[in-house]
């Protein structure tokens, strides 16, 4: 079946403008996650779902930062006024139920400039 | 506040022989630790795991082992081949299945035909 999708793979704005990061998980999967990455550093974990539930946004930077998942299964990561230190890639990840074994997507490498 | 090391950058092993990837952590609350494997341009896969209830753990040519007096948990590899050649990310969790991932920053191994 299909893995985890993340759309756009690539995204280049400039800076103080919005930009929205979408992520498709596996079908049927109940958690969702979104880790951010910087180069040469492991995924930083940044918020998770259960269905549509957000359960912990603890990793997010600041209020720019915010997530969705209103019908529990497609995700937004929206990154408000986006400044130089956004670059990263950011990962979305799925799994079962809240299991550790995560499946990871390719990434959207976003970059400020 | 680095709570998942992975001290060595990057390992190059000759193929046939045993890799060893190396992982420590700070905090006491973490009970279940990860291995993802990544290759260039895609995202992190699942490779093993381990409870904390157990020290070791054997999937075919992986195996990993927990000294939880040690905080410290590590990767071997035997035999090595020039396929595991990618970017190993040790990983933890705590308190319960909340698959909240804390990662270290990666080794990356190097395996020569």
């Amino acid at each position: 079946g299909a893995g985890v999708s993340q759309s756009p793979r690539y995204k280049v704005t400039k800076r103080g403008q919005d930009v929205a990061l979408r992520c498709d998980p596996i079908s049927g999967h109940v958690s969702l996650y979104w880790y951010r990455q910087a180069l040469g550093q492991g995924p930083e974990f940044l918020t998770y779902f259960n269905y549509e539930a957000q359960q912990d946004k603890s990793g997010l930077p600041n209020d720019r930062f915010s997530a969705e998942r209103p019908e529990g299964s497609i995700s937004t990561l929206t990154i408000q006024r986006t400044e130089q230190r956004d670059s990263a890639m950011y990962r979305c990840a799925s799994s079962p139920k809240g299991e550790s074994e995560q499946f990871f997507g390719p990434g959207t490498r976003l970059t400020v400039l | 506040d680095q709570q998942v090391k992975q001290n060595s950058p990057s390992l190059s092993v000759q193929e046939g022989r045993i890799s060893i990837l190396n992982c420590d952590y700070t905090n006491s609350m973490f009970d279940y630790f990860l291995w993802y494997k990544k290759y260039p341009a895609e995202g992190p896969t699942f490779l093993i795991s381990i409870s904390s209830i157990k020290d070791k753990n054997e999937d075919g040519r992986f195996t990993v082992f927990l000294n939880k007096s040690a905080k410290h948990l590590s990767l071997h590899i035997v035999p090595s081949q020039p396929g595991d050649s990618a970017v190993y990310f040790c990983a933890a969790s705590a308190g319960g299945n909340t698959g909240k991932l804390i990662f270290g920053q990666g080794t990356t191994l190097q395996v020569k035909p």
